[in-house]
């Protein structure tokens, strides 16, 4: 149980386009999601909150109008970057709560590298 | 939520027990001690968490001192499979709050 999957796992795109990546709860419902970026040979730093119906919380530093969040149903929360430029490549990781405790469960990543 | 504090890297024979250490000396009372692993270019895979009794389950045991300043995560029969970078992360366990990973301890398990 407590299955989180990502899509794509790893996309190539040009600067200036943008790219959108999908995190789903494939057997549970998540109350809340949350966003990660994790660069070469470093931790994950967390970027955004996001809760089911309502607007993510961006950590101090990430611009909200560049990394767009949507998170329309329990299961699905999108990740948007727009116009990326290759300071944006690197791995993406999403997780995702439904115990009380808060237990996160972690999705594979989404490796993106902007040419 | 508290600071943690790993050893940068440790190194296992395999088929032996990995004992990962943590020290969490300024942990509040109603702070929980969790462990993730990172395998390479995947994402973190939870493994155990404990308040201030002994855990055990399928993957691991944790090892809560008395005084919950430290703890141990113990594989008990390490394979090479289990090579990975292992965080020790203490927070709130209330609703969904979020995880602050430090550097964690890069465990090598060699045949």
């Amino acid at each position: 149980g407590a299955v989180v999957s990502q899509h794509p796992s790893w996309v190539i795109c040009k600067s200036g386009t943008s790219v959108k990546i999908e995190c789903r709860s494939l057997d549970f419902q998540a109350t809340t999601m949350f966003w990660y970026r994790q660069f070469p040979k470093q931790s994950l730093m967390l970027m955004a909150t996001s809760n089911e119906g309502s607007k993510a919380t961006y950590e101090q530093g990430v611009e909200k109008d560049k990394f767009l969040i949507n998170h329309a149903s329990l299961t699905l929360s999108t990740l948007t970057v727009t116009s990326a430029h290759p300071e944006d490549s690197s791995f993406y990781i999403c997780s995702a709560s439904y115990k009380r405790d808060g237990t996160q469960y972690f999705g594979p990543g989404t490796r993106l590298l902007v040419l | 939520d508290a600071k943690t504090t790993q050893p940068t890297s440790m190194d296992c024979a395999e088929g032996r027990a990995a004992n990962l250490p943590c020290n969490h000396s300024t942990i509040s009372g109603n702070e929980y001690v969790y462990w993730y692993r990172q395998i390479h270019s995947q994402g973190p895979q939870y493994i155990i968490h404990g308040l201030k009794n002994n855990e055990t389950n399928e993957m691991a045991s944790l090892i809560i001192t008395e005084d919950r300043k430290s703890s141990t995560l113990i594989l008990p029969h390490a394979t090479l499979r289990d090579t990975a970078v292992y965080y020790c992360i203490v927070r709130v366990a209330l609703g969904a709050q979020k995880l602050v990973f430090g550097q964690g301890t890069r465990l090598t398990i060699n045949p």
